[in-house]
């Protein structure tokens, strides 16, 4: 039982370049999300997805998308990628029943733009 | 809007007990949550209070009061290990998606 998983772990791009981050879990989860954190600041929720078939934006969706290909993976799209999305990027999933609040982080993404 | 306040920093010696508060104001509010981070890995789940009082789990305690906005988080026999940042997050009502706060960087001395 792999948890979540993110690929990649570490990425350099160059500004206006593209690159989608990879998330999946293996625990049958419904609900899944992308986070951005930057250097000594809290979690920020960029987009979310509730339940398979479903996503919706956050607190800072400007400059991503996002598909949910299955109940299992949801990934997350930089089109053109700014010098300001460079930061550590989290995807969690929860159960997603009415009384399940715990949610399970990956190991996170480093991504830098230059 | 949504924000939530927390000290950004608290240092205590080992063994001691430490309180981390929080206080938050939403447009609605289905729990509060408390994560732990140590330096370059990913947050984990340590809590949640979603009625008023103490939620007690081993040396960690989390305690909520929705009529003043207010929280905290308790951590008694404090040790080294400990040292990490904390995070209070409030549960929206859509999708169970979390609002964090900037985070306690909780510094255990010997």
């Amino acid at each position: 039982n792999a948890g979540v998983t993110q690929t990649p772990k570490f990425q350099v791009l160059k500004t206006g370049q593209s690159m989608t981050l990879q998330c999946a879990q293996d625990m049958n989860h419904n609900s899944m999300y992308w986070y951005r954190q930057d250097p000594g600041m809290g979690l920020r929720l960029i987009y979310y997805s509730a339940s398979e078939g479903t996503t919706d934006k956050g607190e800072v969706p400007n400059g991503y998308n996002v598909s949910r290909l299955n109940k299992r993976e949801f990934s997350l799209r930089l089109e053109s990628a700014a010098p300001s999305q460079t930061s550590v990027y989290f995807c969690a999933s929860r159960l997603g029943t009415a009384y399940t609040y715990e949610q399970y982080f990956g190991p996170g993404t480093r991504l830098t733009v230059t | 809007g949504q924000s939530l306040e927390q000290p950004s920093e608290v240092t205590a010696v080992e063994g001691a007990i430490v309180q981390i508060n929080c206080t938050y104001q939403t447009s609605g509010f289905y729990g509060l949550s408390w994560y732990q981070q140590h330096d370059g890995g990913a947050p984990t789940f340590l809590s949640y209070n979603a009625l008023d009082g103490l939620e007690e789990t081993g040396r960690f305690s989390s305690f909520l009061s929705r009529s003043d906005s207010y929280g905290y988080l308790l951590l008694q026999e404090l040790q080294m290990k400990d040292s990490a940042s904390y995070f209070c997050a409030v549960r929206g009502n859509q999708g169970g998606k979390l609002i964090f706060g900037q985070g306690t960087e909780l510094s255990v001395k010997p």
